[in-house]
């Protein structure tokens, strides 16, 4: 069965600190992959998203960057974490060519405080 | 240009029925998929309707009506474990979903 990874849970930064969060996905092969930020009581806003190694695409202009190293290895990064960093990270995937139905599935998620 | 409506917040009690209505305009759709997230949890799938109709998933069933660009999720025999946010997600034409703000279901006894 596939799952998925994330790491840290939690994390508290201060402002100006570099960040790197990490998602992995176990049991299944070229999975489009998803960089979600929540904010507290809000909906999901689709940061970047990856098709395969190396090709990422980016949704909202910010200071934040992804990389896809691995098949299933998916990195979201700063060098210099803003105040409005703050929320909840989730990672997701799916398994598909980009039609109709693709099932998202998520995982745990990074709450990310920035102070 | 694209949005995403859905009321933020309904009140029920237990064993009774919400529907959940959603309204979309989006470049591209495919289907419209619905999500469930308690409070400090991740989202997780519930159903998909990429046809007009009512597709049905034990109690919650969820209906599309393309021409119209509008769907529902119905809670049925609504349970306190229900209490959760639902997001409406239309995907585009690459696949992507689009989330809006959910609507925060709140169950009382």
């Amino acid at each position: 069965s596939q799952t998925i990874h994330q790491w840290p849970a939690t994390l508290v930064q201060p402002v100006g600190s570099p960040l790197s969060l990490e998602c992995t996905v176990e049991g299944t092969s070229n999975p489009n992959l998803y960089w979600y930020r929540q904010a507290a009581g809000r909906g999901l806003q689709l940061l970047f998203y990856s098709v395969g190694i190396g090709q990422i695409s980016s949704e909202v202009p910010q200071n934040l960057s992804a990389s896809r190293p691995q098949d299933r290895q998916f990195i979201l990064s700063s060098k210099k974490l803003l105040l409005s960093d703050s929320g909840f990270y989730l990672c997701a995937w799916s398994v598909g060519t980009g039609g109709e139905g693709e099932t998202q599935y998520f995982g745990p998620g990074t709450r990310l405080l920035v102070l | 240009g694209q949005s995403l409506e859905q009321p933020s917040e309904v009140t029920a009690v237990e064993g009774a029925i919400v529907q959940i209505n959603c309204t979309y305009q989006t470049s591209g759709f495919y289907g419209l998929s619905w999500y469930q997230q308690h409070d400090g949890g991740a989202p997780t799938f519930l159903s998909y309707n990429a046809l007009d109709g009512l597709e049905e998933t034990g109690r919650f069933s969820s209906f599309l009506s393309r021409s119209d660009s509008y769907g529902y999720l119905l809670l049925q025999e609504l349970q306190m474990k229900d209490s959760a946010s639902y997001f409406c997600a239309p995907d585009d034409s690459w696949g992507k979903l689009q989330f809006g703000a959910g609507t925060q279901v709140v169950v009382t006894p």
